[in-house]
């Protein structure tokens, strides 16, 4: 099965300036993840979907960032204005579902450098 | 609230070397636990998981047996490969998280030939 993609991989902007990245979860998948991670750092959770709605955006700062899955597949998720702390790489994830016993599948990541 | 300590890297080690990587953990209910594997440039992959005490999980040659009375999650290979070079990640995921993951903050492994 085709696993979770991601675009872009890399990309470079400044601070103030906006970027959005995206994301297809695995055919079938009702449930997506967009997670930060810091470098040196274990992956952060920044909002999980269950199918269109979210199911937690507690650390989700969202005076800068939004993330849509405006048809329960793809999900964009957006940064405005970046930081200089946005620096890090944004993994998704999806799964069949909210059960434990089900993994979670990782894309390859979009690592973003803010200048 | 929940959370994973993981033994701090980096880790250097030989070839055919016998790996632990320590992992403890803190959570309000009975967690899933999970190892996760990140080869350079790509995202996490899952290797191996337990969801109820005393379960072993295993996968090729990795083992973690879930210790509730240590909270404790180590990893373990009785010999190391150079292409088992990479970053490990401890998780867990329990019912009063939506069944979220919570990461350790990761181990870098390094084998040499």
């Amino acid at each position: 099965e085709a696993g979770v993609a991601q675009s872009p991989r890399y990309k470079i902007i400044e601070k103030r300036q906006s970027v959005a990245f995206w994301c297809n979860p695995i055919s079938g998948h009702a449930t997506l993840y967009w997670y930060q991670q810091i470098l040196g750092q274990g992956p952060k959770l920044l909002i999980q979907f269950q199918n269109n709605g979210v199911v937690d955006d507690s650390q989700l700062p969202k005076d800068r960032f939004s993330a849509e899955r405006l048809k329960g597949v793809d999900s964009t998720l957006k940064i405005q204005p970046a930081k200089l702390e946005d620096s890090a790489v944004y993994l998704c994830a999806s799964s069949l579902g909210r059960d434990s016993n089900q993994p979670q599948h990782f894309g390859d990541g979009t690592r973003l450098s803010i200048l | 609230g929940n959370s994973v300590t993981q033994m701090e890297g980096p880790v250097t080690l030989s070839e055919e070397a016998f790996l632990t990587i320590n992992c403890t953990y803190t959570a309000t209910g009975y967690p899933s636990l999970f190892w996760y594997v990140q080869y350079p440039g790509e995202g996490l992959q899952l290797l191996l998981k337990a969801t109820k005490a005393d379960d072993k999980g295993s996968n090729k040659g990795f083992e973690a047996t879930y210790r509730k009375e240590t909270t404790s999650f180590h990893l373990e290979k009785g010999s190391v490969q150079v292409s088992d070079s990479a970053v490990y990640f401890c998780a867990l995921s329990d019912r009063g998280s939506a069944r979220q993951l919570t990461f350790g903050s990761g181990t870098q492994l390094t084998v040499l030939p």
